[in-house]
């Protein structure tokens, strides 16, 4: 069974601090990791990654992916409140599915 | 703009009162999801679509159905409502061949 385990669960910062995020999964038949942004509302998309070592980027958000271990971190520099959020960690799962198996996701809270 | 609407973002339904929600998408996309969210858990599938071609995951209770009368609709029925069902429920579409799936807003059901 496809499964992705986040780390840590939950996180709280100051604002300015630094944060790196975790996401460690075992699937099938690995296509890609993606990392969604979850407010008190619907994941948004954040990135979606494929392959190892290449940095995606996008403003303060960036993220990467090791497939030999096999890990994704999702990093923000200079956090502000409004990042405070839940972060999801996804692959799809399932030999010629679509399906996303998620993660737990980590609860990340800025404070001023 | 091309988005997944969900409707309604609200719904109050007494124990045992079937309930339908809706998903509609202008994105054209092939594939299409219904999730469940409880608080503080990930999205947890329900079924999906692939064109007409209707996915049922194996844990999912009978007491769900759903239909997709068209690409662009998609409706979630719950027959008889316990109140374990109250939840976020999250319409998601893709297209086939990415790992990205675009969420609609959500409709929270409240069981009273």
């Amino acid at each position: 069974e496809d499964k992705v385990v986040q780390s840590p669960l939950s996180l709280v910062v100051h604002e300015g601090d630094t944060v790196t995020l975790n996401c460690s999964y075992e699937v099938t038949n690995f296509r890609s990791l993606l990392w969604y942004k979850q407010e008190k509302k619907a994941p948004t998309f954040l990135f979606m990654l494929t392959s190892s070592g290449i940095e995606k980027k996008s403003g303060r958000l960036s993220s990467i992916l090791d497939k030999k271990e096999p890990f994704s971190i999702l990093n923000i520099t200079a956090t502000q409140t409004g990042d405070s959020a839940v972060y999801l960690c996804a692959v799809p799962s399932g030999a010629g599915s679509y399906q996303l198996t998620f993660g737990k996701g980590t609860k990340l809270s800025v404070i001023p | 703009d091309a988005m997944v609407i969900q409707n309604p973002r609200y719904q109050v339904t007494q124990f045992g009162k079937p309930v339908t929600l809706s998903c509609s998408q202008t994105l054209n996309h092939n594939v299409m999801y219904w999730y469940q969210q409880k608080s503080s858990q990930a999205p947890k599938l329900l079924f999906h679509y692939y064109d007409k071609d209707f996915n049922n995951e194996a844990d999912t209770p009978d007491n769900f159905q759903s239909r997709r009368p068209n690409t662009s609709f998609c409706f979630l029925d719950i027959r008889s409502p316990g109140l374990g069902d109250a939840a976020m429920y999250l319409c998601a579409t893709q297209t086939s061949g990415t790992g990205e799936q675009y969420f609609g807003p959500g409709t929270r059901l409240t069981v009273t």
